[in-house]
């Protein structure tokens, strides 16, 4: 069965400071892994995903996210944290064998002080 | 704005009753997912409706039920509701079926449900 693990519950971080989100999936078959943020009282905005085409994503806002196999991770990161990043950030997971439904992590909340 | 719709966006009820959420898909999207999330439990997946049809079952209680009507809007029905069942559902819709992971999800507001 699939899995998501993000490491870290709360990460706060200072203005400008680098943005490390961790996340790590268990997978028997090959994943397609997404990034998605949610800002208080919001829904999930989707900040990137990996689907096999390239192992470095670009996603919006500034974020990226590497896709390591033989670590079975997918972290997040940003060079220069915002205040405006300041939410919750959840990795998840889908599979071709699961029908449609995403695995998502516990989520990482994300401060930022100024 | 996501171009998926929820309401109501808020609901308070007893213990007992039963509540509908209503969702409407992004124009052109044929699928229709539904997602728990709550303190304890996290992000769950609910169930997945294609065009019309169930195609995916998460961890959703016998006391739940969804469909996705003709015109691919879909409703969650949730009844003898419980304390426990107070969360955000959240309602997401894409282009396809998802049998392939390159197809994204986007996901609406969501309804707050409290169950006092």
């Amino acid at each position: 069965a699939q899995s998501v693990t993000q490491l870290g519950s709360h990460v706060s971080v200072s203005e400008g400071a680098l943005v490390l989100l961790r996340c790590n999936y268990s997978s028997s078959v090959p994943p397609y892994l997404f990034w998605y943020v949610q800002y208080p009282n919001q829904g999930l905005q989707l900040l990137l995903k990996y689907t096999s085409a390239a192992t470095l994503v670009k996603g919006i806002n500034g974020f990226e996210a590497e896709f390591k196999k033989s670590e079975t991770s997918f972290h997040l990161t940003k060079p220069s944290a915002h205040m405006s990043d300041a939410a919750e950030y959840f990795c998840a997971v889908h599979t071709d064998n699961q029908g449609g439904k995403l695995i998502f992590g516990q989520g990482t909340e994300l401060s930022v002080k100024p | 704005d996501s171009g998926v719709t929820q309401t109501p966006k808020h609901l308070i009820t007893a213990t007992g009753q039963r509540v509908t959420l209503r969702c409407s898909p992004r124009s052109g999207d044929l699928s229709v997912y539904w997602y728990q999330q709550s303190l304890d439990q996290g992000l769950q997946f609910l169930i997945q409706y294609y065009n019309g049809e169930e195609r995916a079952k998460g961890n959703i209680l016998e006391r739940f039920s969804a469909q996705q009507f003709p015109d691919l809007h879909s409703e969650l029905n949730l009844s003898s509701l419980e304390l426990g069942d107070s969360a955000l559902y959240f309602c997401a819709s894409s282009v396809g079926a998802v049998s392939l992971g390159t197809d994204t999800q986007y996901f609406g507001p969501g309804t707050r449900l409290t169950v006092l």
